[in-house]
């Protein structure tokens, strides 16, 4: 069955570092591809997507590229803040959406 | 326009007993997808309604259950608890629904965090 992979965590950075979070997919077909993010006490909110091969998906800051050829959706930042604190989920959509574990991302000041 | 909104926010049973969970969408949405979060299995699919159908379902037991009435508000019901429920169950609303929804942003609430005991 479809399935997502991605980095596990917890990751730990100093505001203003780069920020990579590496996610894989296996899925029939084309899906749909998500980053959402659950801040703490809350529910999943969506950061990007990408519907099609070679889309890239920008928000906030944070981008990330579907790449077909090696089944990845790596988000990433140039100079990540405190408020950035997170979980990150990497998804797919064929249908309903498969997530990945999350990765716990706190930023220190 | 409020959000997606899920009554109660959390929720104290104990084994063996039954509860029911609400889901009210964003206006305009049709679609209700239900969610069960845990550190272990993280997120994982449990079912999707549309037009007062459900339209796709996870692979969960039949303990698990839901409905959808024509105002889209949507329930999730779990009968005979077990401990392993324990969770956060996150409803999501949409537009659009299945392969033809797969373009639409998905709206989670705030969920409902059940202990059982």
């Amino acid at each position: 069955g479809d399935s997502v992979t991605q980095m596990e965590g917890p990751v730990t950075l100093s505001e203003e570092a780069f920020l990579t979070i590496n996610c894989t997919y296996t899925a029939t077909g084309y899906p749909s591809l998500f980053w959402y993010v659950q801040y703490p006490g809350e529910g999943l909110q969506l950061l990007l997507k990408a519907t099609k091969a070679d889309d890239k998906g920008s928000n906030k800051g944070f981008e990330a590229t579907y790449r077909k050829e090696t089944t990845s959706f790596h988000l990433e930042k140039g100079s990540v803040q405190v408020s950035d604190s997170a979980v990150y989920f990497c998804a797919l959509s064929s249908g309903k959406l498969v997530f990945g574990q999350g990765t716990r991302l706190t930023i220190n000041p | 326009k409020a959000g997606v909104t899920q009554t109660p926010r959390y929720l104290i049973k104990t084994r063996g007993q039954q509860v029911t969970l609400s889901c009210s969408p964003i206006s305009g949405h049709r679609s209700v997808s239900w969610y069960q979060q845990t550190p272990g299995q993280g997120l994982q699919f449990l079912f999707e309604y549309f037009s007062e159908t459900q339209r796709n379902k996870g692979n969960f037991p039949g303990r698990f259950s839901g409905r959808q009435f024509s105002n889209s508000r949507s329930e999730m019901n779990v009968s005979t608890l077990e401990l392993g429920d324990s969770a956060l169950y996150l409803c999501a609303s949409s537009l659009g629904y299945g392969l033809a929804g797969a373009n639409y942003e998905q709206y989670f609430g705030p969920g409902t965090r059940l202990t059982v005991t």
